[in-house]
């Protein structure tokens, strides 16, 4: 099974770009790598899922290189609105009864005026 | 449209009790999984069932068990309770798979 690990805090200001990496060793051929946001007292919130190389949205954009072990989510111009917790997913329910899902511990963006 | 809800929101047992959890998933959405957050643990996959079937399950012990029903509805029970369930137990719904689920606001579960 994969295992994630992201940093446990970043802090930030507003108008900046974040970035945060993810290493995934031995992240399987099936697995996407998907981005959640989470709001205390809420459940997380889909922000972005990819496969390789670089996907966007409107709200950010995921960057993973050719060997898939990593991968990093970048926010643009951050607000403190954006102040929350950032798990990494790696993983994909393919039928099987050996799948599973990991996420990584999080990483607590902080972002200041 | 409506999003996915979780019944109740907060709940306390007693150990030794067991607990059902409940979760609507938003319409059409036939995946459902359960996920359980502790400070200590993070975000750790309990198990996902796709047209009642359960079809993954993640490192939890049997005590720990769901099912779903036609209508995609999910309930989550866990049986004799220990303190260390204490948790808040997530649900999401997707349309086919996980991996761009929509989760619910979660039950607060405290065992006493």
């Amino acid at each position: 099974l994969a295992k994630t690990t992201q940093p446990i805090s970043m802090d930030s200001y507003e108008g900046q770009e974040v970035n945060i990496t993810c290493s995934h060793n031995n992240i399987a051929t099936n697995d996407y790598i998907t981005w959640y946001q989470q709001f205390p007292s809420q459940g997380p919130r889909f922000i972005i899922q990819g496969y390789k190389t670089k996907v966007t949205n409107e709200v950010a954009s995921l960057f993973i290189p050719a060997d898939r072990k990593s991968s990093t989510l970048s926010l643009p111009r951050v607000s403190l609105s954006d102040t929350a917790v950032y798990y990494c997913l790696v993983g994909i329910f393919t039928g099987g009864s050996q799948g599973n899902l990991i996420f990584g511990k999080g990483t607590k963006l902080s972002v200041k005026p | 449209k409506a999003g996915v809800t979780q019944t109740p929101r907060y709940l306390i047992k007693t150990r030794g009790q067991q607990v059902t959890l409940s979760c609507s998933p938003i319409s059409g959405h036939r995946s459902v999984s359960w996920y359980q957050q502790t400070p200590g643990q993070g975000l750790q996959f309990l198990f996902e069932y796709f047209s009642e079937t359960q079809r993954n399950k993640g490192n939890f012990p049997g005590r720990f068990s769901g099912r779903q029903f036609s209508n995609s509805r999910s309930e989550m029970n866990v049986s004799t309770l220990e303190l260390g369930d204490s948790a808040l137990y997530l649900c999401a719904s997707s349309l086919t798979g996980i991996t761009e689920a929509f989760f619910g606001q979660g039950t607060r579960l405290t065992v006493v």
